[in-house]
């Protein structure tokens, strides 16, 4: 039964800092991880897709690795600002990219 | 193109009624799915579906079925509604392993339902 879990819960840290978010899985035969931002009361906007053969994927200010072996994905984010104030979720896709697995989150704020 | 779409957007019921939760998406995707979110978590799966015909349950499958008739439709149903279903649903599709691509997950805006 796949697992996810993502550290910390909530993280507030001053405008312009760099930041790393944490998600963790417990069975590493997964298809692709996906992570999401979601805003307060909002759906759910998709960031970034790594593919079970890749290694990491970059957009913008955001770089998002894959470590299977060690069961351990991260979102970096650069030169961080106010509106990337949100929750972010990190899923990971079973066998097929089926059934993917949500953590809980982890809820950024950043300070002016 | 739409997209995932998912009506109602807000419905409240009473305790024991029962009602249908209706996804489709038109870009005719195989992979179907619902979650539900409450407060401060993450999303958790009720049911998916690998295509027409084909459902199998999620983490937290009690109290809700589907059917999958169609490519395009994925309803949930719930037949007698409790306080504990008071949640955000969102209905999400991608790919199967025929024609997956990426396996990218796309999601519909959500349906929050109030159950007294």
């Amino acid at each position: 039964k796949q697992e996810v879990t993502q550290i910390p819960a909530a993280l507030s840290v001053p405008e312009g800092e760099n930041l790393v978010l944490n998600c963790s899985f417990t069975d590493s035969a997964i298809y692709n991880l996906q992570w999401f931002r979601q805003d307060p009361g909002k759906g759910l906007t998709s960031l970034l897709l790594i593919q079970s053969s890749q290694r990491e994927q970059t957009s913008g200010r955001l770089n998002a690795s894959l470590d299977k072996s060690s069961g351990r994905s991260t979102l970096y984010i650069a030169a961080s600002q106010p509106g990337d104030s949100a929750t972010y979720l990190c899923a990971a896709a079973g066998t097929g990219g089926f059934k993917t697995i949500f953590g809980a989150g982890t809820r950024l704020f950043v300070k002016a | 193109n739409a997209g995932v779409t998912q009506t109602p957007k807000f419905q409240v019921l009473k305790t024991g009624q029962s009602m249908t939760l209706q996804c489709a998406q038109d870009m005719n995707h195989e992979y179907m799915s619902w979650y539900r979110q409450d407060p401060g978590m993450g999303l958790r799966l009720i049911h998916y579906s690998v295509g027409a015909g084909i459902t199998d349950q999620g983490e937290v499958p009690n109290g809700y079925n589907v059917s999958r008739s169609t490519t395009e439709d994925f309803p949930l149903r719930l037949l007698s509604a409790a306080p504990s279903q008071t949640s955000v649903y969102f209905c999400a599709s991608s790919y199967d392993r025929g024609s997956r691509g990426t396996g990218e997950l796309f999601f519909g805006e959500g349906s929050r339902l109030t159950v007294l």
